[in-house]
């Protein structure tokens, strides 16, 4: 079983639409859960990061973690189509913090 | 204020050759950090310099490579000799406390023929 695993997607939505993206994890020593956005031939940039459970909502994003399932969320409300781009899911356990990141889904947001 | 640069973009290299990969991190930052994604997997954690120490080098596949970070600053990591499986692209990321955001660079992209 892997640590963290993310459905690849391709996710497509219309403009305007709420994106529910979402991931699960194993390793109940994770703390700290990050999602990072990356755009094409780009290197990911950390877009949300939230200690243990509950929610924290930023702008249009919301990212939502219940450590009791081992689940994690991140909403988007109103997506643009800049919104576009591979969105990695990636906890951390409290020693190291390094981030064990997820496959990543793809989210597409057409006009 | 500079962001994470690597060295080259792109690389493509014959089986059994050697290849230098280069990160320069943001002026400041101790922690500096190797990942790789090998197509279709997950971004995978290699090492982490602290200053010119390894702190951790787990992830470090086997004894093909070598990173180094000679004076704190800059990081490299060669593979040699490489092999197919090596490809992929090869992040660096960095920061200034390790329980602060890490910055990523580009990624250098390796093609292994």
């Amino acid at each position: 079983q892997k640590e963290v695993e993310q459905d690849p997607g391709p996710l497509s939505v219309p403009e305007g639409a709420i994106v529910s993206l979402n991931c699960t994890y194993s390793n109940s020593a994770f703390q700290y859960f990050m999602w990072y956005r990356q755009y094409s031939r780009k290197g990911p940039e950390l877009l949300m990061y939230t200690y243990s459970s509950g929610n924290k909502e930023d702008g249009r994003f919301t990212a939502q973690v219940d450590k009791s399932s081992k689940y994690i969320s991140l909403f988007i409300r109103d997506s643009q189509p800049s919104d576009s781009a591979t969105y990695l899911c990636a906890p951390a356990s409290g020693g190291s913090y390094i981030p064990t990141f997820g496959r990543g889904t793809s989210l597409i947001v057409h006009p | 204020e500079a962001g994470v640069t690597q060295f080259p973009s792109h690389s493509v290299i014959e089986k059994g050759q050697t290849v230098t990969l280069r990160c320069d991190p943001i002026s400041g930052h101790d922690n500096l950090y190797w990942y790789r994604r090998v197509m279709g997997k997950e971004i995978k954690f290699l090492l982490h310099f602290v200053k010119e120490s390894k702190q951790d080098e787990s992830g470090m596949p086997n004894n093909r490579f070598l990173a180094e970070r000679t004076g704190g600053t800059y990081s490299t990591l060669k593979v040699q000799p490489a092999e197919l499986e090596d490809s992929g692209v090869y992040f660096c990321a960095s920061n200034r406390g390790s329980n602060t955001e890490a910055f990523f660079g580009q990624g250098t992209r390796l093609t292994v023929v």
